[in-house]
């Protein structure tokens, strides 16, 4: 069975940095990329960027470059998302996906983590 | 940035009625390899979104033939006949031929 099981939920003050995991199992983990969505409060999702762990490349939406960094690490399975400089604009549920290469859609979703960003 | 606009916002649907919600991008989404990544994702309350529709008209796997994509271009449609209490939520349009990757502002979908 595919699983993506994203870390807790995060209180976090405001310029500190969250980095928040994504464990994938029940598939190969380098055969698919991972992308991060963003969501806020009552708002839509927003495309942040996505990983290819088997090469190690990432794409970023221009809006989060210097604001999140996606990493991967092949020898736990798990996806990495880190987020700096948070302010209250930070404060969402993030969401990590699994995208298909040859269907190219999201066929997996974590269960999302709430950032929350206050003092 | 591709713009897609969905109409309505919110839509309220009668049990075994049929929903229409329209997804208009601001560029066409046709790549140049001949596909269009468009896609159509349900959020339930409280849940992950899910994906309904891939390649404007493929329904993923256990979606049922209620959930019907069409579309070409710059315009889109998803159909609901026969809605169900478990299709409401909200739905999401997404594009993944233009970069960056952008979805619709969404329609809500209550059951009257």
């Amino acid at each position: 069975e595919v699983k993506l099981q994203q870390s807790g939920d995060e209180l976090v003050r405001p310029g500190a940095s969250v980095k928040m995991s994504c464990k994938a199992s029940g598939y190969t983990f380098t055969d698919y990329a991972m992308h991060w969505v963003k969501q806020s409060p009552g708002q839509g999702l927003e495309w942040i960027g996505t990983i290819i762990p088997l090469i190690d490349t990432t794409s970023y939406n221009q809006k989060f470059k210097g604001k999140a960094t996606l990493t991967a690490d092949k020898s736990s399975n798990t996806a990495y998302m880190e987020l700096s400089r948070l302010t209250s604009e930070d404060s969402a549920v993030y969401y990590c996906a699994r995208r298909d290469y040859g269907y190219n859609y999201f066929d997996y979703w974590g269960q999302g983590v709430m950032v929350t960003v206050s003092s | 940035d591709v713009v897609l606009t969905q109409t309505p916002v919110s839509l309220s649907v009668t049990l075994g009625d049929q929903a229409s919600i329209s997804c208009r991008s601001s560029q066409s989404l046709e790549y140049s390899d001949g596909y269009t990544y468009l896609e159509w994702y349900l959020q339930k309350p409280g849940q992950s979104p899910q994906l309904l529709i891939y390649g404007v008209s493929n329904r993923f796997s256990g979606v049922p033939d209620r959930f019907i994509g069409s579309g070409s271009g710059t315009d889109f449609t998803l159909k609901i006949s026969r809605v169900e209490p478990e299709d409401l939520g909200v739905y999401y349009c997404f594009q993944a031929t233009h970069d960056p990757l952008t979805f619709g502002s969404g329609t809500k979908l209550e059951i009257k």
